[in-house]
């Protein structure tokens, strides 16, 4: 099936470090976003953009939706040990219903 | 509060003995979906549901079912568990297929 390409797979940071993750695909997409999943949990949304060009902030991160609609970008400014856990990209493929594409994931660890 | 619930959390049961995963959200949506998460291949979708009575295959639907008599409930069916059938499963809900996807915390089963 489609694939989305997430990068890197897992990070190990400095506390106050930004943060940069990325999706790629070579398919379009209509929407993207972003999740983080803590241990035990389910994914809760981040951010999500839904136009080319889109960019998006919820607190210290921020968002882009790539113009040729097939890659998205995820930023954390000064990490904090909170940060820590698994951030995932997903997308909708342009055409498609019902099926969100996810990556597999940035695992990210913050040392104090 | 808004939120989707699943049963059991974890759940330890025998290969062939048929289970039963239940999922209610009380947010409306009309969109539901159920995942799977395996280390190494991320979130993978099994079935998923437009509406009421409308279900469709996601990627992996083989040795599910799925039923969606109501708006809110969308159990998970395994009619004859298999260890390869051991996984991290969440069920979502969106208001509509193209919205961003709420998840519930999670079944980890175990098919010994």
């Amino acid at each position: 099936g489609q694939q989305l390409n997430q990068s890197p797979q897992s990070m190990f940071i400095q506390e106050g470090e930004d943060v940069s993750m990325n999706c790629t695909s070579s398919s379009i997409f209509n929407t993207w976003l972003w999740y983080k999943q803590d241990p035990g949990e389910g994914p809760v949304l981040l951010i999500a953009l839904y136009k080319a060009g889109e960019l998006t902030s919820n607190g210290r991160l921020t968002a882009q939706f790539g113009i040729t609609r097939k890659d998205s970008f995820l930023n954390i400014s000064a990490s904090i040990p909170s940060d820590v856990g698994i951030y995932f990209c997903a997308g909708q493929l342009r055409g498609s219903q019902g099926n969100l594409i996810f990556g597999k994931g940035t695992k990210l660890s913050v040392k104090p | 509060e808004a939120q989707v619930t699943q049963n059991p959390r974890y759940l330890i049961t025998v290969t062939g003995k048929k289970l039963t995963v239940t999922c209610s959200q009380n947010m409306n949506h009309e969109y539901m979906s159920w995942y799977r998460q395996d280390p190494g291949l991320g979130l993978r979708q099994i079935y998923y549901s437009m509406n009421v009575e409308v279900t469709d295959k996601g990627d992996v639907p083989e040795g599910y079912k799925v039923s969606r008599k109501e708006k809110r409930n969308f159990p998970l069916i395994l009619e004859s568990p298999s260890p390869n059938q051991t996984s991290l499963y969440f069920c979502a809900s969106s208001f509509r297929d193209n919205s961003p996807l709420h998840f519930g915390n999670g079944t980890r089963l175990t098919v010994t």
